[in-house]
């Protein structure tokens, strides 16, 4: 069974531009979260989405944004980076909603220059 | 505001010995505690969780215990092998009333395990 997949792993980019990163769920899970880890703040929770709608969201500036697809995949999209949205950003996945069973992804990892 | 932390950004234990690592939260409406594992350049792996109604959930070399009144977990791993070396996340979520807030994670513990 095909893990989370999320793509790219690395990426590169200047401050301005905006990015879209793109995570794959497992088959059959409709949950999909995304997390910034950073050194200095740790695992931050940034959206949930379910079933297409964005349930939640965390303490991001709104130049953060997602959307999931009625697949379930799901995207995020980043816009006039900023040098500090460098980070390690992770995709998990679940069956439902809540705590249970999140799969992470490897992550993409993005380089604001 | 820190919601969930993990005081000991290291900890190195000798092969064989047991492995303790702690967590401590904030928020009373936290209802549902996870430890996860993860490996430099990859996600974090879901190691084991418990719900706020338990107050302890073993799973093989596992176990976690949790002390609701002290608003304190715990992550046992025994006995500790070389493979266990890594950095060790404890999230905790709001799960009750048919949602999650998402996980809120720890800064982790890089435990070292050492032969």
């Amino acid at each position: 069974k095909a893990g989370v997949t999320q793509t790219p792993r690395y990426l590169i980019k200047t401050r301005g531009q905006q990015v879209t990163l793109s995570c794959s769920p497992i088959s059959g899970h409709r949950s999909v979260s995304w997390y910034q880890q950073t050194p200095g703040q740790g695992l931050q929770f940034l959206f949930e989405y379910f079933s297409e709608t964005q349930r939640n969201k965390g303490n991001f500036p709104g130049r953060f944004s997602g959307r999931q697809f009625s697949n379930s995949r799901s995207e995020m999209n980043v816009s006039t980076l900023e040098l500090g949205d460098s980070a390690l950003y992770l995709c998990a996945s679940s069956l439902g909603r809540g705590a249970y069973g999140y799969t992470f992804g490897s992550g993409t990892r993005l380089t604001v220059v | 505001d820190q919601q969930v932390k993990q005081n000991s950004p290291s900890l190195s234990v000798q092969e064989g010995r047991i492995s303790i690592l702690n967590c401590d939260y904030t928020n009373s409406m936290f209802d549902y505690f996870l430890w996860y594992k993860k490996y430099p350049a990859e996600g974090p792996t879901f190691l084991i969780s418990i719900s706020s109604i338990k107050d302890k959930n073993e799973d093989g070399r596992f176990t976690v215990f949790l002390n609701k009144s002290a608003k304190h977990l715990s992550l046992h791993i025994v006995p500790s092998q070389p493979g266990d070396s890594a950095v060790y996340f404890c999230a905790a979520s709001v799960v009750g009333g048919g949602g999650a807030d998402g996980l809120t994670f720890g800064k982790g513990t890089h435990l070292i395990i050492q032969p």
